[in-house]
């Protein structure tokens, strides 16, 4: 059946690169995209960015210059990483699958606290 | 970007009524809007695509409409279990999520 599972560090020093992993099953990287949506406690859901079945990538243009996201097919992973934290970055960051351009199964996200 | 504007931010319903949340997009956006539930600590639940498609599973009191700019998405006869948050996504040109509707019961 289809899973994705988010890792990484749970709390990221202000002005530090934020590394995430998405680790999916049931589907191929090379048919679906994955894309990673966050959301600040208490708030809206945002969408971060997307790699494509092809391997290319979108990104939020809000975030694009901090923004980077790629995939290890091999290993079925998918990787977020973002430079200059802020504590606006403090969000449950989920990654979802993409089919038929719409997000049908979701992680179950990863907290990731942005302090000192 | 598209920018999505989605009213109200809240919305208090008694059980059995009907609701309605809208989402303006800042173009048009071919019907490519789908709604999302959320409830607390739980990822998001697709229910409609395409402005008014539900997906398999989704109660046949929800339903969607709109073209353009415009969309809306309705419960009628509201349930205990629908108290959530709901979101329209927009998937015309990248993705954007509207702010976000808490649904509350009065």
């Amino acid at each position: 059946q289809v899973q994705l599972k988010e890792s990484g560090p749970g709390l990221v020093q202000p002005s530090q690169t934020l590394s995430l992993t998405c680790t999916v099953s049931g589907f191929s990287l090379t048919s679906n995209s994955v894309h990673w949506v966050r959301q600040p406690p208490g708030k809206g859901l945002e969408w971060v960015g997307a790699i494509w079945s092809g391997g290319s990538t979108d990104y939020n243009s809000a975030l694009k210059s901090r923004l980077s996201i790629s995939r290890d097919t091999s290993k079925s992973q998918v990787f977020l990483k973002m430079n200059s934290l802020q504590t606006e970055d403090t969000a449950i960051y989920f990654c979802t699958r993409s089919l038929r351009r719409v997000y049908d199964y979701w992680g179950q996200g990863v907290m990731v606290t942005v302090s000192s | 970007d598209i920018q999505m504007t989605q009213s109200p931010p809240s919305l208090s319903a008694s059980l059995g009524d009907k609701v309605t949340i809208t989402c303006q997009a800042s173009q048009n956006i071919n019907k490519y809007i789908a709604w999302y539930q959320q409830k607390p600590g739980k990822a998001p639940r697709l229910l409609i695509r395409y402005t008014s498609t539900l997906e398999s599973g989704t109660p046949s009191r929800f339903s969607g409409s709109g073209s353009g700019r415009d969309y809306s998405f309705s419960i009628s006869n509201v349930e205990s279990e629908d108290i959530a948050s709901y979101y329209c996504l927009q998937y015309d040109n990248l993705r954007t999520f509207g702010g976000g509707t808490k649904l509350e019961l009065k």
